[in-house]
């Protein structure tokens, strides 16, 4: 069974830039998540999906961050314009279904520095 | 409001030797309970969870975990440590009330010494 895939591994922006970063989670997993992790922090979680739908974006900074899930597959999350303390890595998981399983897989993260 | 903390930032141990990481979680109702294992440039790895039942867990690479409510802990063990464990372990609680988010603990680093 393969993973949660995110794309791309590592990018480097200048502050007002705007980047993109996508997320395939596993096959037939309803729920998805994108986590924050700043350096020396735990993950926050920034958004979750079900399906196609937004169940929690209580802490997604909307005036510069947005996501999408259209087709309630993939995902992608989007600063503009970036920040320097948008530097982290973002991390997707994925779950099979949030109502009735609580675990979440995790993909292997965007690194993003921002200068 | 809910929170994990993990008191210890670092902790070093020499090889064969026994690891406790300690975890300690606020929360109203009765918790789920995760750790994770995060290696350098990686994602999170599932260690072992806390649903309900049996408060000594068993997880993967010979990691254990015991739930005690009365101390609002999840401390993880394993009984000899080896080289390849060093990395970084998050304690997270799950929200099975607010879709299943996971509040993170900060985290703690632990390095392997020969």
């Amino acid at each position: 069974e393969a993973g949660v895939a995110q794309s791309p591994r590592y990018k480097i922006i200048e502050k007002r830039q705007s980047v993109a970063f996508w997320c395939n989670p596993i096959s037939g997993h309803a729920t998805l998540y994108w986590y924050q992790q700043i350096l020396g922090q735990g993950p926050k979680l920034l958004i979750q999906f079900q399906n196609n739908g937004v169940v929690d974006d209580s802490q997604l900074p909307k005036d510069r961050f947005s996501a999408e899930r259209l087709k309630g597959v993939d995902s992608t999350l989007k600063i503009q314009p970036a920040k320097l303390e948008d530097s982290a890595v973002y991390l997707c998981a994925s779950s099979l279904d949030f109502k009735f399983s609580y675990e979440q897989y995790f993909g292997p993260g965007t690194r993003l520095t921002v200068t | 409001a809910q929170s994990v903390t993990q008191p210890d930032i670092h902790i070093t141990v020499s090889e064969g030797a026994s690891l406790e990481l300690r975890c300690n979680y606020s929360y109203g109702a009765t918790p789920y309970l995760f750790w994770y294992v995060q290696s350098p440039g990686q994602g999170l790895q599932l260690l072992l969870k806390y649903f309900s039942g049996d408060t000594l867990v068993q997880g993967i690479k010979g990691f254990e975990a015991e739930f005690k409510r009365s101390q609002s802990s999840f401390n993880l063990r394993k009984p000899s440590v080896h080289w390849s464990d060093a990395a970084e372990y998050f304690c997270a609680v799950g929200l099975y009330n607010q879709g299943g988010k996971l509040i993170f603990g900060q985290g703690t680093e632990l390095s392997v010494k020969p």
